[in-house]
């Protein structure tokens, strides 16, 4: 088992650029979720998934968009890349069952680094 | 509406001794739960404990333990005999209405924890 995986790892852009960070998980999870963390705070929801064909918008979803291609993938875009998006970009997933009252610890990709310079 | 409150921004604490880090957390929402991560200077993000808002006993999980007062509405996690491997950051976070899998979680702004030898 991978568990979460992200690709790239690292990425540095220029203002205006566009990209799409990847995301993907073998552990058969429903819900999957993008965050940002910025040095020295927590993490913030951008969007969240909570099964395959929905997103819904986190915390601080302006400036990106989101696509649950399958179960396993859960992409995140940035259409104009501003230095404001400077961050670091986590992909989490966790088995969330609807009408069950409890919750499931997110597993976390590595995380990719991302500059806009 | 939602929020977590980590009021400690760092702590040192000498080595095998206790250290209780602080979360309080805010919600209308009668059934919650509430999530301790770890994130050492490496970046990922490491799950620790997980309270539900109907579990009546206090989680615990080897040294971590998750110390619940309902009705003051916080959620310390107390690590006893603490290691050298124990400084990193730690994140409280919480997610809402258990029984809808579309629920988001939120994270706090962290605790920097630095244990002294």
């Amino acid at each position: 088992n991978a568990g979460v995986t992200q690709t790239p790892k690292f990425q540095v852009l220029k203002t205006g650029q566009s990209m799409t960070l990847q995301c993907a998980q073998d552990m058969n999870h429903n819900s999957m979720y993008w965050y940002r963390q910025d040095p020295g705070m927590g993490l913030r929801l951008i969007y969240y998934s909570a099964s395959e064909g929905t997103t819904d918008k986190g915390e601080v979803p302006n400036g990106y968009n989101v696509s649950r291609l399958n179960k396993r993938e859960f992409s995140l875009r940035l259409e104009s890349a501003a230095p404001s998006q400077t961050s670091v970009y986590f992909c989490a997933s966790s088995e969330e069952i609807a009408g069950e009252k409890r919750s499931y610890e997110q597993y976390f990709g590595p995380g990719t680094r991302l500059t806009v310079t | 509406a939602q929020k977590i409150t980590q009021t400690q921004p760092g702590m040192f604490v000498q080595e095998k001794e206790a250290v209780t880090l602080d979360c309080t957390y805010d919600t209308s929402d009668q059934s919650y739960g509430l999530f301790w991560y770890k994130q050492p200077s490496s970046g990922e993000m490491i799950f620790l404990i997980y309270q539900g808002s109907y579990d009546e006993q206090n989680a615990t999980e080897g040294r971590y333990s998750l110390n619940f007062q309902k009705a003051r509405k916080s959620a310390n996690l107390v690590i006893s005999a603490s290691q050298l491997g124990d400084s990193a950051m730690y994140f409280c976070a919480m997610r809402e209405t258990l029984y809808s899998s579309a629920s988001k979680i939120i994270f706090g702004s962290g605790t920097r924890l630095s244990i002294r030898p």
